[in-house]
């Protein structure tokens, strides 16, 4: 079936460094990103949004870039914390022809204190 | 505000059975969709629904189906289980449909298969 992204990577990470979450697409006609952070037991949290007429945009402590050019997706924590510790999964969605929403594989990020 | 609510949280059903799972979008939302997560495929998408209308479908057999109604409240069934129907089964809520605003996740219902 469609998917996004490949494997499941796992990411280790010093508490205070930045995190670099990488995603890649596969719909160039999608345009409308998103990231999710899924700690244990929960549901998928909503982090951070972007559409394709954007190459970046940012939040708190975190930021999302876009290469259209090569589909690819990237979300960048600052500063992590072991509360950022979780399994991060980007989202595409083709909103144009409301398509339905393609997940990535996700990323487990795990922060050492 | 309350979150999405799902219920039940944990399931255990035997192969040929039927299940039925419901969730509770925040009070204002009007789109639900539902997904399956497993170890192996990762999150995939179910289908949506709007205003009690079903306006996306994912790739999944005719055995998973779902309704919507008049409140919001939405319900997914799965008929004749199979072992691979064993999953996390998420279902999120936003106001607007197909992820035009934010949407909210519940906590899931774990599917056993036995």
């Amino acid at each position: 079936g469609e998917s996004v992204g490949l494997h499941l990577p796992t990411l280790s990470v010093q508490e205070g460094d930045n995190s670099i979450i990488n995603c890649a697409y596969s719909n160039s006609a999608s345009d409308y990103f998103i990231w999710y952070k899924q700690e244990s037991g929960k549901g998928p949290q909503f982090i951070i949004d972007i559409r394709s007429n954007m190459d970046k945009r940012q939040g708190q402590r975190v930021t999302v870039l876009l290469n259209k050019t090569v589909k690819h997706l990237s979300l960048q924590i600052a500063a992590t914390q072991p509360g950022d510790s979780a399994v991060y999964f980007c989202a595409e969605v083709n909103k144009t022809s409301y398509d339905k929403v393609i997940f990535g594989p996700g990323t487990s990020l795990s922060v050492i204190p | 505000k309350a979150g999405v609510t799902q219920t039940p949280r944990y399931l255990i059903k035997t192969r040929g059975q039927q299940v039925t799972l419901s969730c509770s979008p925040i009070s204002g939302h009007r789109s639900v969709s539902w997904y399956q997560q497993t170890p192996g495929q990762g999150l995939q998408f179910l289908f949506e629904y709007f205003s009690e209308t079903q306006r996306n479908k994912g790739n999944f057999p005719g055995r998973f189906s779902g309704r919507q109604f008049s409140n919001s409240r939405s319900e997914m069934n799965v008929s004749t289980l199979e072992l691979g129907d064993s999953a996390l089964y998420l279902c999120a809520s936003s106001f607007g449909q197909n992820m035009n605003t934010e949407a909210f996740f519940g906590q899931g219902t774990r599917l056993t298969v036995v």
